[in-house]
């Protein structure tokens, strides 16, 4: 299995457009959690999806982001309209019930927002 | 609430000496702890948990529920140690609280 895969590895624009980040989770996993680094702020977790179900958005900064998980291989967090202080990596992690805290990272998504 | 505070943004050391990155925790039910670390370009990764009690690369972890710490240690610290350490709690194991982040600089 390639782990966890999340595109675009980098992310490049202009204040206002809409940017969508992408997330594969290991095959067989059913915990999917979304998390923002920043220098500022450390990780934070943004949401996470249990069996594609969201279980906990409160980490969701604001009504501009948002996030699916149309199947259990695919989910996405999209920022619209995006602004400079969303600039930070964004990592994508999956787990399987049961193994307690263990979670298998991505190699994240820095955006950069100018 | 929880939360998970790693006092040292910077931990910097000789190759060769000890190493103890600090960890404390407030959490009101039972915790499990957890160290995760992140190398130069590489994903983050589990380092190691408390209930394993195990020794990982060296590194060992004790959780201490009196002081609500869970620092992690090494006696000598490698070069190829160098890497960005963050300490997390799992309440009932589903999400995780991590701590800021200790980023550990072992010099030759």
């Amino acid at each position: 299995d390639a782990g966890v895969i999340q595109s675009p590895r980098h992310e490049v624009t202009e204040m206002g457009q809409e940017v969508t980040l992408r997330c594969k989770p290991i095959s067989g996993h059913d915990y999917l959690f979304w998390y923002r680094q920043t220098m500022m702020r450390g990780l934070e977790l943004l949401i996470y999806f249990n069996n594609n179900v969201p279980i906990d958005d409160s980490g969701m900064p604001e009504d501009r982001f948002s996030a699916k998980m149309p199947n259990a291989s695919f989910s996405t967090l999209k920022i619209q309209p995006s602004e400079p202080r969303d600039s930070a990596v964004y990592f994508c992690a999956s787990r399987i019930a049961g193994t307690g805290g263990e979670q298998y990272f991505g190699p994240g998504t820095r955006l950069t927002v100018t | 609430a929880q939360r998970v505070t790693q006092p040292e943004k910077l931990l910097s050391v000789f190759k060769g000496a000890p190493v103890e990155l600090k960890c404390n925790y407030s959490y009101s039910g039972s915790p499990e702890l957890f160290w995760y670390v992140q190398y130069s370009r590489q994903r983050l990764q589990l380092l190691l948990r408390h209930i394993s009690r195990e020794s990982i690369k060296g590194f060992t972890a004790d959780l201490n529920k009196g002081e609500t710490s869970f620092h992690l240690k090494k006696p000598f610290a490698q070069e190829e140690d160098s890497a960005m350490y963050y300490c997390a709690l799992s309440n009932a194991g589903n999400m995780l609280t991590f701590g800021g982040g200790t980023r550990l600089m072992v010099k030759p």
